[in-house]
């Protein structure tokens, strides 16, 4: 199965430290998201990326967050000088924006911080 | 984007049709009504969408008002594997980067 997929899918890291993970959209979906989600509630769009270009980024986006897709391909999510408050599942997902396809957006399983 | 209200939780038996109810009293004509569901500790999974018209698939149905104000999403035969969080989620046809806002949810329990 080719689906999404996300490394690490824990990192437990102490604050302060800088943190990265990285994302594999499925091989031929041309748009790439990022969301994080906490406890009990819903995912929050963080950004996302058509091809290499980052279309758009969340106020939730501090100047610590950075996102990068440099080939069009896989992304990284990288959070300098993590705060307890980061703690929570970053989530990825690809779709296929254009011509066929629903549109619909293809989750990965999360990588879950936790900062100490 | 328009808002949804869903109810927190629901439980239904195993077996018998899970009817989740959504409202999007604001909803405009150029949006789509999504539903995902997230089953504990995985990621969100598309079920179905619809515009005006009901839709079927081998997941579940989809029943629009006509006034397109609320929508019912329905299990036809819940299973425990069914028991996750359902959002409810409207999003333009087009424009918005097909970006998702979700909001919290309901959660549906299905037991024995």
């Amino acid at each position: 199965d080719t689906g999404v997929s996300q490394d690490p899918r824990h990192k437990i890291t102490k604050r302060g430290q800088n943190v990265t993970f990285r994302c594999d959209p499925i091989s031929e979906h041309n748009r790439l998201y990022w969301y994080r989600q906490t406890l009990g509630q819903g995912p929050e769009f963080l950004t996302y990326f058509q091809n290499e270009a980052q279309l758009e980024k969340s106020r939730l986006l501090s100047d610590r967050f950075s996102a990068e897709r440099p080939k069009g391909s896989f992304s990284t999510l990288e959070i300098q000088r993590t705060e307890q408050g980061d703690s929570a599942m970053y989530l990825c997902a690809s779709s296929l924006h254009g011509t066929s396809g629903t549109g619909e957006l293809f989750f990965g399983e999360g990588s879950r911080l936790t900062v100490l | 984007d328009a808002k949804t209200t869903q109810p927190p939780s629901m439980d239904c038996a195993e077996g018998r049709a899970a009817n989740l109810p959504c409202n999007h009293s604001t909803i405009s004509g150029n949006e789509y009504v999504y539903w995902y569901r997230q089953i504990h500790s995985q990621g969100p999974q598309y079920i179905i969408h619809g515009l005006k018209n009901n839709e079927t698939n081998e997941m579940a149905s989809l029943i629009i008002t006509e006034d397109r104000k609320s929508s019912t999403l329905i299990l036809p035969h819940a299973t425990l594997r069914d028991t996750a969080v359902y959002y409810c989620i409207v999003r333009p046809i087009t424009g918005g980067g097909n970006k998702l806002t979700f909001g919290t949810g309901t959660q549906l329990k299905v037991e024995l």
